[in-house]
């Protein structure tokens, strides 16, 4: 069964800071790994979605990288601004079907 | 872009009472549905995935009597929580695929308060 962990829980920054969210999965057989956001009492924004074959993808940012035969992954966001206050969820999707696997997600306060 | 929407948004009832809610794909035809459960603080929980026309397949633990789930149309699936209590409070979200293993796209959640 696959196990998503993501380390930091929470995390709080100056704004400004570089910051490195971390994503970890225990069956390296997947089909694809997402990056979402979730504001408090909101649903799910995709940030940014990573296929098997690929090692990173960039979206303005944010940078997440891949390593699937280790079972990571990590979600850098440059330059952080107090607007980007809101919590990281890492899912991955397995192999077998487009099941996606939730991460605990980090809660991220960026400070003025 | 695709779009889910769900609704209602928040729902509070007595104790009791089955609560209905619905998840609709605007732009596009939602092969497969699924239904998620987060407490606070807490991350997503797959409760259950449903393809149009056929019975929702559940996860373990969650009772398919307690959480009844209709996808009767490519556009549409509905969550009765039927005979609510405070334990089935929390938030509930919806996400819906297209064809071909495409990323699900999700709704903006259903905030479910039993008094």
């Amino acid at each position: 069964k696959q196990e998503v962990t993501q380390i930091p829980a929470a995390l709080s920054v100056p704004e400004g800071e570089n910051l490195v969210l971390n994503c970890s999965f225990t069956d390296s057989a997947i089909y694809n790994l997402q990056w979402f956001r979730q504001d408090p009492g909101k649903g799910l924004t995709s940030l940014l979605l990573i296929q098997s074959s690929q090692r990173e993808q960039t979206s303005g940012r944010l940078n997440a990288s891949l390593d699937k035969s280790s079972g990571r992954s990590t979600l850098y966001i440059a330059a952080s601004q107090p607007g980007d206050s809101a919590t990281y969820l890492c899912a991955v999707n397995g192999d077998a079907g487009n099941m996606l696997t939730f991460g605990g997600g980090t809660r991220l306060m960026v400070k003025p | 872009g695709a779009v889910v929407s769900q609704h209602p948004s928040w729902v509070i009832c007595k104790s009791g009472t089955s609560v209905k809610i619905e998840c609709r794909s605007l732009d596009f035809q939602a092969t497969t549905m699924f239904w998620y459960r987060q407490f606070p603080k807490q991350s997503l929980m797959l409760m259950a995935t449903s393809n149009e026309g056929s019975k929702a397949t559940y996860e373990q633990g969650v009772e398919k009597d307690k959480f009844l789930i209709n996808h009767a149309s490519l556009t549409l699936s509905t969550l009765t929580v039927t005979s609510a209590h405070p334990e089935d409070s929390s938030f509930y979200i919806c996400s819906a695929e297209g064809q071909g293993h495409q990323p699900q796209h999700f709704g903006d959640g259903t905030r479910l308060s039993i008094l």
